[in-house]
């Protein structure tokens, strides 16, 4: 069956590391998602990318980044880690753009700051 | 002031209840209205979507869209201990960003008790 898998599924790193965050999809999906979410925020958009060498910013992108290489892989690379990145992490894909596409959750990554 | 603005909760009702969850807005342009029900430690997943005003029923699930009032509700009816969980509303249209980029309200945890 397609999924969409991220890893690791928890992680702890201290302050000024630079982390990567994995997101594999197998849906063959062209939209691809990274949000964080924090109590009382809600799921807020970091990166997305509608394709292969497209990506653009979200809502809170500052300090993150994201590369698209292939359809099936987005990594979130946090350059330098500072606690207020500790959150949980959920990666998203889709499948076109154009109109409204069903986006469909990995299981998250839960990042510690310290 | 957010967008996306909805009642963290936590609500708790007995079994068999009628839950009403609801979200309001600011933004005019959302065309595409959705709930996603996120179990504890995994990822949302895509409940119903609306487009647009009008009413959407789903077995016990019924979704309304108010767009004059910028209001949507989402309606449990006889619920259950295995519809525990946090319930996130969503929004998004073609002039407020695009149609896959979602605005998620804080989300709403609900506990349903036998």
């Amino acid at each position: 069956d397609a999924e969409i898998t991220q890893s690791p599924r928890h992680k702890i790193t201290e302050t000024g590391r630079q982390v990567t965050l994995a997101c594999h999809q197998t849906w063959n999906h062209n939209n691809m998602f990274w949000y964080r979410q924090d109590l009382g925020h809600g799921l807020r958009l970091i990166h997305y990318s509608y394709g292969v060498q497209d990506t653009n910013k979200g809502e809170v992108s500052d300090g993150y980044s994201v590369s698209r290489s292939n359809t099936e892989d987005l990594p979130l690379t946090l350059e330098s880690a500072a606690s207020s990145q500790t959150s949980v992490y959920f990666c998203a894909s889709s499948e076109k753009q154009g109109s409204y596409n069903e986006q469909f959750f990995g299981p998250g990554t839960r990042l510690t700051v310290l | 002031q957010k967008e996306v603005e909805q009642d963290p909760g936590p609500l708790s009702v007995p079994e068999g209840a009628i839950v009403s969850l609801n979200c309001t807005y600011s933004n005019s342009a959302f065309q595409y209205f959705m709930w996603y029900r996120q179990y504890s430690r995994k990822g949302p997943e895509l409940l119903m979507y609306t487009y647009s005003s009008g009413n959407k029923e789903d077995g016990r699930f019924t979704a309304q869209v108010d767009k004059s009032s910028k209001y949507i509700s989402l309606f449990i009816r006889d619920s259950q201990p295995s519809d525990s969980a946090t319930y996130l509303c969503a929004m998004s249209g073609y002039l407020s960003g695009g149609y896959n980029k979602l605005i998620f309200g804080a989300g709403t945890r609900l506990a349903v008790h036998p």
